[in-house]
């Protein structure tokens, strides 16, 4: 079975201080992963995605990710928050040839001005 | 462009009343189709996906079902709502087994 988890339901960080949102993944095969932003009331938003190729992925409004396939992690990274950042964030995978996507329970992420 | 259209955007509806949420898809053929639904603000859930036309999978019992009718076209049904049922849905696509799925903009359904 395949499940991700998200370990922190929040996380505070102070406006110009990097920023981490972890996520961790189990499955059976090769993984596709996903983070995807949600603001209140609204539906989710694609960021980036890891399919194959370089470890670090580079998305929108300056996110990125790391894929540490040794430690089944997917953490989300910006170097300099935005109060704007401030949103509901969701990791999410999908085996190779699987159309289901699963997702984490969330981590909200509060940037301090 | 690919868009995505979901309505209503927010639903009360009286317990054992019917249900019918739809979800269109434009500017793609023969997307993968989903529904999911958030309760209290977290996590998400996917209740039903479909692979084509007629084809339906159910990943949780409950007293929901799905249809799709056309191939753009994805309806989430209840013969009669529960107050469990209250939520937030959200219908989605994509194409292919190795992309991104995109979200509708969702449904808040408050069963009273």
């Amino acid at each position: 079975a395949q499940s991700v988890a998200q370990p922190e339901d929040q996380v505070n960080v102070a406006e110009g201080n990097p920023l981490t949102v972890k996520c961790t993944y189990s499955v059976s095969g090769n993984p596709y992963l996903f983070w995807y932003v949600q603001y209140p009331n609204r539906g989710l938003q694609f960021l980036l995605k890891y399919i194959t190729g370089d470890n670090l992925v580079k998305g929108s409004y300056g996110f990125e990710a790391e894929f540490n396939k040794s430690q089944t992690s997917f953490h989300l990274k910006k170097p300099s928050a935005l109060v704007s950042d401030s949103a509901l964030y969701f990791c999410a995978v999908r085996l190779t040839g699987a159309n289901n996507l699963f997702f984490g329970t969330g981590t909200r992420l509060t940037v301090i001005p | 462009s690919q868009t995505i259209h979901q309505w209503p955007a927010t639903l009360v509806q009286p317990v054992g009343s019917p249900l019918s949420l739809e979800c269109t898809v434009e500017g793609t053929s023969n997307p993968n189709l989903y529904w999911y639904r958030q309760a209290a603000g977290r996590g998400l859930q996917l209740l039903f996906y479909s692979v084509g036309i007629g084809q339906i999978s159910s990943e949780v019992p409950q007293n929901l079902s799905a249809s799709r009718p056309q191939d753009r076209q994805f309806i989430l049904s209840s013969k009669k709502l529960l107050l469990s049922d209250s939520g937030f849905y959200l219908c989605a696509w994509s194409v292919g087994s190795g992309t991104e799925a995109f979200f509708g903009q969702g449904t808040r359904l408050t069963v009273v």
